[in-house]
């Protein structure tokens, strides 16, 4: 079964400042991985995902993401974080169609001015 | 417009007494999930639907039922709530499986007294 950890719970940079968090994954094969963002009170919202091909991915709202097979890891970057930003940041899991998705624990990120 | 819609929003309960939490979707979407969010544990599965007739447990299904008469919708049944089930509620569709983009809900806040 497929599973997900994010190691860090909360994280808090500075706007402006690069970001990156932390994404590993536990699966046999090559699993569909996801990067989900939550504001306050509200529902998730698909940042990008990754299914096969180039390893480098492309998202919404400036963000991007690196699979890295090597090290079963996912993580989630951008170049210059807006106060906006700050929200919580599920990755999640899937195994193919019909089955599970599994989500982290999320990390909630905090944008200081 | 394209949505998820959950009702209610907000529910206070107490224990034994059964529950329905409605779900629906416009998009015409095959797969259909809850999830239950606790905080420190992220999102959790509880049940999901390929199609119309076709449900399965997800990780947490234990004091949960669903039922998938209609495409669009997939009701969340509480048949004895007890406390630990006090949560955000999440239900969420996508095209074909969980592979594909997730369309989530604004979630339901459950309190069991």
């Amino acid at each position: 079964a497929q599973s997900v950890t994010q190691p860090d719970i909360h994280i808090t940079v500075s706007e402006g400042a690069s970001l990156e968090l932390r994404c590993n994954y536990s699966y046999g094969a090559t699993p569909y991985l996801f990067w989900y963002v939550q504001s306050p009170g509200q529902g998730l919202q698909l940042l990008l995902k990754y299914f096969s091909g180039d390893t480098l991915v492309q998202g919404i709202k400036g963000f991007e993401a690196e699979f890295k097979r090597s090290q079963s890891s996912f993580n989630l970057r951008k170049p210059s974080v807006h106060w906006s930003d700050a929200a919580e940041y599920f990755c999640a899991v899937g195994a193919g169609y019909g089955n599970k998705l599994v989500f982290g624990a999320g990390t909630i990120l905090r944008v200081k001015s | 417009e394209a949505q998820v819609t959950q009702n209610p929003r907000y529910l206070i309960t107490v224990t034994g007494k059964k529950l329905t939490v409605t779900c629906s979707q416009n998009m015409n979407h095959e797969y259909m999930s809850w999830y239950r969010q606790d905080p420190g544990l992220g999102l959790r599965q509880i049940y999901y639907s390929m199609n119309v007739e076709v449900t399965d447990k997800g990780d947490v299904p234990e004091g949960y039922k669903v039922s998938r008469k209609e495409k669009r919708n997939f009701p969340l049944i509480l048949e004895s709530p007890s406390p630990n089930q006090t949560s955000l509620y999440f239900c969420a569709s996508s095209l074909r499986g969980q592979a594909d983009t997730q369309y989530f809900g604004p979630g339901t806040r459950l309190t069991v007294l």
